[in-house]
């Protein structure tokens, strides 16, 4: 089975200063990583995602992700928040894809609250 | 850009009585799922559903659930018996082949009293 850590439920952050969410997974498989976010009363939205290739995946808004299989973490980074950025961010991970077979189910990290102040 | 659509957005029930909870997916989508998030805990998965049936449960989707593809275009999650910890918010999502297209709905908030 897979499991998600997200090391912090909260991080306040002022507006125009860089910003790193933490996640770090556990699977004895390979694995997809996404991170998602969800805005107050809002659903999911895809912000970025790894399956594969390059490790720096960069996603919507300005936000990027690295892939560190030796450390099994999958951070988020922005380099400059602003206060449209404040919500809640998730971590997800899937199994990958075994001989085509793979129904995708994802396992999510707990949250973690990004709150931006001016 | 294609969306998953859900309905109702909000639903308030009595315990004991059945809900239904609508999703159309996106149209050339394969899978789809149903996750609950309680309020403030973690997104978490029902039940993922290919072929026409169920392909993998988690412990949460007891007897109580159900899902239904009716007409090849609606998603359909039952909940027979409604409890007080059925409150939550259901998203419905769909995707095509591999993990691109993975798209959530906007969900539906239910609330058992």
């Amino acid at each position: 089975a897979q499991s998600v850590t997200q090391l912090d439920s909260q991080v306040p952050v002022f507006e125009e200063a860089p910003v790193e969410l933490r996640c770090n997974y556990s699977s004895s498989v390979s694995v997809y990583l996404f991170w998602y976010v969800q805005y107050p009363n809002q659903g999911l939205q895809l912000l970025l995602k790894y399956l594969s290739g390059s490790t720096l995946v960069k996603g919507i808004n300005g936000f990027e992700a690295e892939f560190n299989k030796s450390q099994t973490s999958f951070h988020l980074r922005k380099p400059s928040v602003h206060i449209s950025d404040t919500a809640e961010y998730f971590c997800a991970v899937s199994v990958a894809n075994a001989g085509g077979t793979s129904y995708g189910k994802l396992t999510f990290g707990q949250g973690t609250i990004l709150t931006v102040h001016p | 850009e294609p969306e998953v659509t859900q309905t109702p957005s909000h639903q308030v029930t009595q315990m004991g009585q059945e809900v239904i909870l609508r999703c159309v997916p996106i149209s050339n989508h394969l899978y789809f799922y149903w996750y609950r998030q309680i309020l403030g805990q973690k997104v978490e998965f029902l039940v993922s559903f290919y072929n026409n049936e169920i392909s993998e449960k988690s412990e949460i989707f007891d007897d109580q659930f159900s899902v239904e593809r009716p007409d090849g275009s609606n998603f359909t999650l039952k909940i027979r018996s409604t409890k007080l910890e059925d409150s939550a918010m259901y998203f419905c999502a769909s995707r095509g082949q591999g993990h691109y297209g993975y798209t959530f709905g906007s969900g539906t908030r239910l609330t058992v009293v």
